[in-house]
């Protein structure tokens, strides 16, 4: 499987300030994700990160609140810009890795983000 | 965004049961159907996955059931043990896009 990094582990910023999280893969991937948690909450799709291109967004999370860069196929970023208290949540990177027959997701250990 | 129920919310165990968790789901496009499991402060670990093809897979202790007329599958832990004790995910995907999650199920299971 794909071994993925997240930078920063975690972070507590404050309230209008904004974070860049990111996610560095071992090898290219077809495909990679951001999500949400909530604490103890599921996962919530932000976007897909398509390469060379803009993200495609998912309802309820919007390009100027959440920017997302992908250069190339190893490697993502996710900002969360103008943050408020309720942005605090673990953000995931998430890769397709394509193994044999089924292609796989696979997650990075999360930033745990922390607004006050 | 929530496509996929999952029940129960909470399970407790004694070591060397057996552990259930359900989920259905409503698209009937999805074709991808794994199980993540979660331990404090990690990300989601890929644990075991299905697609609509086989009725049933088996990896060591982790079994799961599909039953596709009635759109549900779910999780089977064989000999369940403390270190089993995490947050479990099911998930749907159709084309790998669009992965939907349930809600968790947190597990507990007693020594």
């Amino acid at each position: 499987s794909a071994v993925i990094s997240q930078k920063p582990s975690r972070d507590i910023c404050q309230r209008g300030t904004s974070l860049t999280i990111q996610c560095q893969v071992d090898s290219q991937v077809t495909m990679m994700f951001w999500y949400r948690q909530q604490p103890g909450q599921s996962l919530t799709l932000i976007a897909t990160a398509n390469q060379g291109s803009e993200a495609t967004y998912e309802s309820g999370f919007v390009i100027d609140k959440f920017p997302i860069s992908r250069p190339n196929l190893t490697f993502s970023t996710l900002t969360v810009s103008n943050m408020s208290p309720e942005d605090s949540s673990i953000y995931l990177c998430s890769v397709v890795w394509a193994s044999g027959r089924a292609d796989e997701q696979y997650f990075g250990p999360g930033t745990r983000l922390t607004v006050t | 965004q929530q496509q996929v129920k999952q029940s129960p919310q909470s399970l407790i165990v004694q070591k060397g049961g057996i552990s259930i968790i359900n989920c259905a789901y409503e698209n009937t496009a999805f074709d991808y159907f794994p199980w993540y499991q979660q331990f404090p402060g990690k990300g989601p670990a890929l644990l075991i996955a299905i697609r609509p093809d086989v009725s049933e897979k088996k990896e060591g202790r982790f079994t799961i059931s599909f039953n596709k007329s009635a759109k549900q599958f779910s999780l089977h832990i064989m000999d369940s043990q403390p270190g089993d004790s995490a947050t479990y995910f099911c998930a749907a995907s159709k084309n790998n896009n669009d992965m939907r999650f349930g809600a968790g199920t947190r597990l507990t299971v007693k020594p």
